[in-house]
């Protein structure tokens, strides 16, 4: 059972232009979630990240948003810029699990900004 | 570059094997986690150690296990290794374990198993 779904593969956006990356997860007891890019043969790099107790989170270029009751987050990148392509990772975790927080990863998004 | 050192960056094994993977945090992170990604499961959790103490397990085999060694850094041992164990292993730290704190990843060991 996947708690935690990235639905599209692949996005292909303009330079420029705002690139949108959804995620939807299932678990209500998540209260913390990230978003990671990653780079063939290197490991996932942090981007932004967002507490449940917030519906936005904005870092420079990229924003969170984070919708609980339909159990959807977002990620805007504005503007898009060649040198974003790469697969973006969704990630959760919930407090349940007390002071262990490990991480349940999406699928991924792969995210071609074209020039 | 997060500051978490994993290595080696590539191992090739045959069936029946053990092997060892090394992975050194970044300073002043108490947390280690290991995650298994493979072609169909992306990327999974399997144990995580909190200051040289085992704190959470997730989908680790039995053949598997880890330490945290009182420098921090950490080894995830892999024996009896099958072809399925084919996979990319990756090490991330966090400065604690309970707080919402960030992950941040190491690059990884691709293990190959002929």
């Amino acid at each position: 059972d996947q708690q935690v779904k990235q639905n599209s593969p692949s996005l292909s956006v303009q330079e420029g232009r705002i690139s949108i990356l959804n995620c939807d997860y299932t678990n209500s007891m998540f209260d913390y979630f990230l978003w990671y890019k990653k780079y063939p043969a290197e490991g996932p790099t942090f981007l932004i990240s967002i507490s449940s107790i917030k519906d936005k989170n904005e870092d420079g270029r990229f924003t969170v948003f984070l919708n609980k009751s339909a159990k959807h987050l977002s990620l805007h990148i504005v503007p898009s810029q060649p040198g974003d392509s790469a697969v973006y990772f969704c990630a959760a975790s919930d407090f349940s699990s007390g002071s262990a927080r490990q991480l349940t990863f999406g699928s991924g998004t792969q995210l071609t900004v074209l020039p | 570059d997060s500051g978490v050192t994993q290595t080696p960056k590539h191992l090739i094994t045959a069936t029946g094997q053990r092997v060892t993977l090394r992975c050194s945090p970044r300073s002043g992170d108490l947390s280690v986690y290991w995650y298994q990604q493979s072609l169909d499961q992306g990327l999974q959790f399997l144990i995580q150690y909190y200051n040289g103490e085992e704190r959470a397990k997730g989908n680790i085999l039995e053949r598997f296990s880890a330490q945290q060694f009182p420098d921090l850094h950490s080894e995830l041992n892999l024996s009896s290794l099958e072809l399925g164990d084919s996979a990319l292993y990756f090490c991330a730290s966090s400065v604690a374990g309970g707080r919402n704190q960030p992950q941040h990843f190491g690059d990884g060991t691709r293990l190959s198993i002929l």
